[in-house]
């Protein structure tokens, strides 16, 4: 059984850097046949969900590009934990931020990549930006 | 404003039969798979619903997913007040390269 689990402080300072990391266990980021990439999902309070990025065991990321300019997703899969680093914060960043599986719905002969559903997600954790 | 439309809440009587409606356009839920999350308060969304129409092991045959075009439909049939709670639709948006959601539905059982 897959778990992720969402670590980092839990107040920032407005324009400083957000740094999250999501520790998963019951399973490697780093198999090589994997069909996964790892996201990151925010929630502010009382919205909606928002996907951030997601990255795969190689590297290669994807990010959402209201968010692009201020997001690195970076992978260790030597201690099988991915982080999530946004700079620049305001109190529009201020969220439930999820760290996910997702799966690698297909892969074309050119290489384009289309991912899929979020099967298992952290527990979530609230950052809050404020002085 | 989310790139997939959803309506802001639903509800029903218990035992009764609600349906979540969630709309795109051709370059998200027209040529890829739809999947559903339900968020109860206080906690991470839960996987419901994958590959359109498919039920992740563990899910009741209550919650059933469709896809036609480029709208996607969530159906709860028998309905319990256990599944008040919002849910969320979900697919990648090959023009943007990007996971998109929708903007939720609380579902209210009366």
């Amino acid at each position: 059984q897959v778990q992720l689990q969402e670590s980092g402080p839990g107040l920032v300072k407005p324009s400083e850097t957000l740094s999250l990391t999501c520790t998963v266990s019951g399973g490697s980021i780093s198999s090589i046949s994997s069909s996964y990439y790892w996201g990151w999902i925010r929630q502010p309070p009382g919205k909606g969900l928002e996907w951030i990025g997601s990255i795969y065991y190689n590297g290669n990321t994807f990010y959402n590009p209201s968010v692009k300019s201020r997001v690195t997703i970076s992978v260790d899969t030597s201690k099988n934990h991915f982080s999530l680093a946004l700079n620049t914060v305001t109190a529009a960043d201020t969220a439930v931020y999820y760290c996910a599986r997702q799966y690698v719905e297909r892969v074309t002969i050119f290489g384009v990549v289309t991912l899929g559903y979020f099967d298992y997600w952290g527990l979530g954790t609230l950052v809050t930006v404020s002085s | 404003q989310s790139v997939l439309t959803q309506p802001p809440s639903v509800s029903a009587a218990p035992g009764q039969r609600v349906t979540i409606s969630c709309s795109g356009s051709s370059s998200n839920i027209g040529n890829n798979y739809v999947s559903w999350y339900q968020q109860f308060p206080g906690t991470a969304p839960k996987h419901l619903i994958y590959n359109n129409n498919k039920r992740p092991s563990g899910i009741p045959d209550r919650f059933s997913g469709s896809k036609s075009g480029t709208s996607a439909t969530l159906d709860i049939t028998g309905l319990q007040t256990g599944d008040e709670a919002d849910y969320y639709c979900g697919t990648w948006d090959t023009s943007l390269n990007t996971e998109v959601f929708g903007g939720g539905t609380k579902l209210t059982v009366l």
